[in-house]
């Protein structure tokens, strides 16, 4: 089974420019996640998504994030404009949300560095 | 207080040992505890997964869950040098929110 999708893998550009993450959830998954992930603060929730919906964008850092979720097999986090301190890795993960007591699954991540 | 709390370590431990790794969460009434792996640049996996208070054996893994203490921990038997990596603990509240703790780092030494 295909897991978590997310592209691209490395992404490097200069401050300012708009960067775009994208991520497939598993199939049949109706919870989506992205997280940030840094050595100093770890595994941060930015926002996530139930059946394509934003439930809770609470720790998206601020107006230069923003993330969409077009339909069941496909979400976009978009950074603009960008900054240095952006640099990090981002994670996407999904989940069965029907019920409860579901793991997310993660993608294998965006190593995200802006100069 | 943070929802999740992990001692970061790095823990050590010899090859064969006995590896404890311990959380404790804030939300009384968390049903779900998850405990993931994550080797240098590469993303969480799952590795553990317990509801009910006790111990829950998979392998060399053992998750023990204390929800009157709101502790969970996770022991790894016979550790092996593939054993080091980092090591979170996640908890889904009463809201349904997933929380991660910062994770700890743990060496295995041949």
């Amino acid at each position: 089974d295909a897991g978590v999708i997310q592209s691209p893998r490395h992404e490097v550009t200069e401050m300012g420019q708009e960067v775009t993450l994208r991520c497939k959830p598993i199939s049949g998954h109706n919870s989506l996640f992205w997280y940030r992930q840094t050595m100093m603060r770890g595994l941060e929730l930015l926002i996530y998504f139930n059946n394509n919906v934003p439930i809770d964008d609470s720790g998206m850092p601020e107006d230069r994030f923003s993330a969409k979720m077009p339909n069941a097999s496909f979400s976009t986090l978009k950074i603009q404009p960008s900054e240095p301190r952006d640099s990090a890795v981002y994670f996407c993960a999904s989940s069965l949300r029907a019920h409860s007591n579901q793991p997310q699954h993660f993608g294998d991540g965006t190593r995200l560095s802006i100069l | 207080q943070k929802e999740v709390e992990q001692n970061s370590g790095p823990l050590s431990v010899p090859e064969g040992a006995i590896a404890s790794l311990n959380c404790t969460y804030s939300d009384r009434g968390s049903q779900s505890f998850f405990w993931y792996r994550q080797y240098s640049g590469k993303s969480p996996e799952l590795i553990m997964s317990i509801y009910s208070n006790g111990d829950k054996e998979d392998g060399r893994f053992t998750a023990q869950l204390n929800k009157a203490s709101q502790y969970v921990s996770l022991l790894i038997r016979d550790s092996q040098p593939s054993d080091s990596a980092t090591y979170l603990c996640a908890v889904e509240n009463t809201g349904n929110q997933f929380y991660f703790g910062t994770g700890t780092s743990l060496t295995v030494i041949p």
